[in-house]
């Protein structure tokens, strides 16, 4: 059974720093992973997917990485700032599962001013 | 408009209650699933739906049923709410052809 774990479970930084946040999964035998950013009251929200063939992604501040054989990937987050506080979760599709989605419990990220 | 919406956004109410939560969606996706969410836990999957005619259980379906009224409308019953389904909430949609998965805003149910 695929399972994804999150570390840490929360963070706290002051603005500008640059951060690194862990997910770990079980099953090397994954389509996809992606990295989830949810506010309170708004949902999840994608923020990168990586296939298992790429290495990594990224998308303005944010870089994700993926190493597939031993089951890791890494959220870093660039120059953090006060907006970027939220909860950020990761997922995996695994070919076990098909087209669902196995989500970790997620890092809740808080950037002080 | 928010393209996956869902109603209502809060809910109390006590054991033994028939509750329904509906989800809605503007994204013209065939796909659509019911999460659950705890504190300290991921979301787990409730049920899914490929398409209008299409339901599966998922992780863990126990106490749950769906409906899917159309492609546009998916709904989550809980037939006899007790105190363990307090949780948070969540419809998703996607398209077959890109694996992101739309969720909507949440719903948050508090069984007494």
């Amino acid at each position: 059974k695929q399972e994804v774990t999150q570390i840490p479970a929360a963070l706290s930084v002051p603005e500008g720093e640059n951060l690194v946040l862990n997910c770990s999964f079980t099953d090397s035998a994954i389509y996809n992973l992606q990295w989830f950013r949810q506010d309170p009251g708004k949902g999840l929200t994608s923020l990168l997917l990586i296939q298992s063939s790429q290495r990594e992604q990224t998308s303005g501040r944010l870089n994700a990485s993926l190493d597939k054989s031993s089951g890791r990937s890494t959220l870093y987050i660039a120059a953090s700032q006060p907006g970027d506080s939220a909860t950020y979760l990761c997922a995996v599709r695994s070919e076990e599962y098909g087209n669902k989605l196995v989500f970790g419990a997620g890092t809740i990220l808080r950037v002080k001013s | 408009d928010a393209d996956v919406t869902q109603t209502p956004r809060n809910r109390i109410t006590k054991t033994g209650k028939r509750i329904m939560l509906e989800c809605s969606q503007t994204k013209g996706h065939d796909r659509m699933y019911w999460y659950r969410q705890d504190p300290g836990l991921g979301l787990r999957l409730i049920y899914y739906s490929f398409d209008v005619k299409d339901i599966n259980k998922g992780e863990i379906s126990d106490g749950y049923s769906v409906s899917r009224q159309a492609q546009a409308k998916f709904s989550l019953s809980l037939e006899s709410a007790i105190p363990n389904q307090t949780a948070l909430y969540f419809c998703a949609t996607s398209d077959p052809l890109v694996d992101t998965q739309y969720f909507g805003p949440g719903t948050r149910l508090t069984v007494l």
